[in-house]
């Protein structure tokens, strides 16, 4: 079965620290992945999306960026972060081939990150 | 550009009672998929039930069912039977085309009263 981890699981960072988040995928290949944060009380925003490694689509212009150095891992990153990086950071991944299929995505148990 | 509403930010039921969460959303697609997810104060996303926009039968899952109004572009959720466990963030979220992207809601917290 697949499973999808994410770590850590909380984080507390100084502002204009680096970050680095990872996200890692198991029992399958070729997934498409997905990086959202949500601040509090607020829904999903979508930061990046890969249909495959090195290839990562950016929706939300900032200061973060996402690398997926191998087929099944997702890196969130940072050079310095921001008070209204603040947020709880989410992984999801689904089968590329199950894009327009009821296949839902499947999300980690996500990052919280507080930066102070 | 597609988008979903949802107006409840918080919403107040009775145990054993059916409670109705309302999601509109909006689409130049002709083909969407729309999803329910509970999020608990754990953080994780639990998928609920899905409904597919050529889907002619409204979904169900267990107490979980999806009243489709594709006319007014309404996929609303009833929670029938609620349980204390049910309290939680509901989000509902619409999948583009594009990447099998997911755009979600503002979500409406559900609070079940003994």
């Amino acid at each position: 079965s697949q499973t999808i981890h994410q770590w850590p699981a909380t984080l507390v960072q100084p502002v204009g620290s680096p970050l680095s988040l990872e996200c890692t995928v198991e029992g399958t290949s070729n997934p498409n992945l997905y990086w959202y944060r949500q601040a509090a009380g607020r829904g999903l925003q979508l930061l990046f999306y890969s249909i495959g490694i090195d290839q990562i689509s950016s929706e939300v212009p900032q200061n973060l960026s996402a690398s997926r150095p191998q087929d099944r891992q997702f890196i969130l990153s940072s050079k310095k972060l921001l008070l209204s990086d603040s947020g709880f950071y989410l992984c999801a991944w689904i089968l590329a081939g199950a894009v327009t299929s009821t296949d839902t995505q499947y999300f980690g148990p996500g990052t919280r990150l507080t930066v102070l | 550009a597609q988008k979903i509403t949802q107006t409840q930010p918080g919403m107040f039921v009775q145990e054993k009672e059916a409670v109705t969460l309302d999601c509109t959303y909006d689409t130049s697609d002709q083909s969407y998929g729309l999803f329910w997810y509970k999020q608990p104060s754990s953080g994780e996303m639990i998928f609920l039930i899905y409904q597919g926009s050529y889907d002619e039968q409204n979904a169900t899952e267990g107490r979980y069912s999806l009243n489709f109004q594709k006319a007014r572009k309404s996929a609303n959720l009833v929670i029938s039977a609620s349980q204390l466990g049910d309290s939680a963030m509901y989000f509902c979220a619409m999948r583009e085309r594009q990447g099998g992207k997911l755009i979600f809601g503002q979500g409406t917290e559900l609070s079940v009263k003994p």
